[in-house]
């Protein structure tokens, strides 16, 4: 079966700082990886798609890399605002969809 | 594109009552819609996967007479929780798959529901 960990649940951080999140997940044979910001009351967006067969996918100042072997993938955050402050999901899919249970970040100005 | 919109996004009922919430992919077709469950600073917990024109698959633990899904088109999907006692008050998100996008497995979300009951 599936798990998919988050470290660490929680990150507090000044503005500006560059981050990492990390997302851990024990079987490898995963389709692939998506990355979601979920704000407090609302649903999920999202933020960056990772196929088995791609190392890395980068939106403006998110970057995702994914090693399916070693079962990690992180989110690298450039430049941290305070408009990033939001929990931080990451979701494998394999047999089914499995969702981690997040990173809760917050971006002090 | 690929917008799913969720309709309400909160509610309050009494106890014993019904509510429906609807779960709509407004720029694309979706053969399947999943429906999670998410209580609060926890992670989504997948309570069913809801096909167009069959019955829902349902997670184990998760009562079907209680959480009724019908999808009866390709863009819509609804829940509704039925007799509803307090302890069915959780934030409920739906997410779609966008048919010619499939493979991909891309998933989109709604805003999501918040049900309290009284």
């Amino acid at each position: 079966k599936q798990e998919v960990t988050q470290i660490p649940a929680a990150l507090s951080v000044p503005e500006g700082e560059n981050l990492v999140l990390n997302c851990s997940f024990t079987d490898s044979a995963i389709y692939n990886l998506q990355w979601f910001r979920q704000d407090p009351g609302k649903g999920l967006t999202s933020l960056l798609l990772i196929q088995s067969s791609q190392r890395e996918q980068t939106s403006g100042r998110l970057n995702a890399s994914l090693d399916k072997s070693s079962g990690r993938s992180t989110l690298y955050i450039a430049a941290s605002q305070p408009g990033d402050s939001a929990t931080y999901l990451c979701r494998v899919y394999g047999q089914n969809f499995v969702f981690g249970p997040g990173t809760r970040l917050s971006v002090l100005p | 594109g690929a917008v799913v919109s969720q309709h309400p996004s909160w509610v309050i009922c009494k106890s014993g009552t019904s509510v429906k919430i609807e779960c709509r992919s407004l720029d694309f077709q979706a053969t399947t819609m999943f429906w999670y469950r998410q209580f609060p600073k926890q992670s989504l917990m997948l309570m069913a996967t809801s096909n167009e024109g069959s019955k829902a698959t349902y997670e184990q633990g998760v009562e079907k007479d209680k959480f009724l899904i019908n999808h009866a088109s390709l863009t819509l999907s609804t829940l509704t929780v039925t007799s509803a006692h307090p302890e069915d008050s959780s934030f409920y998100i739906c997410s779609a798959r966008d048919d010619l996008r499939k493979n991909t497995g891309e998933l989109f979300f709604g805003e999501g529901s918040r049900l309290t009951v009284l």
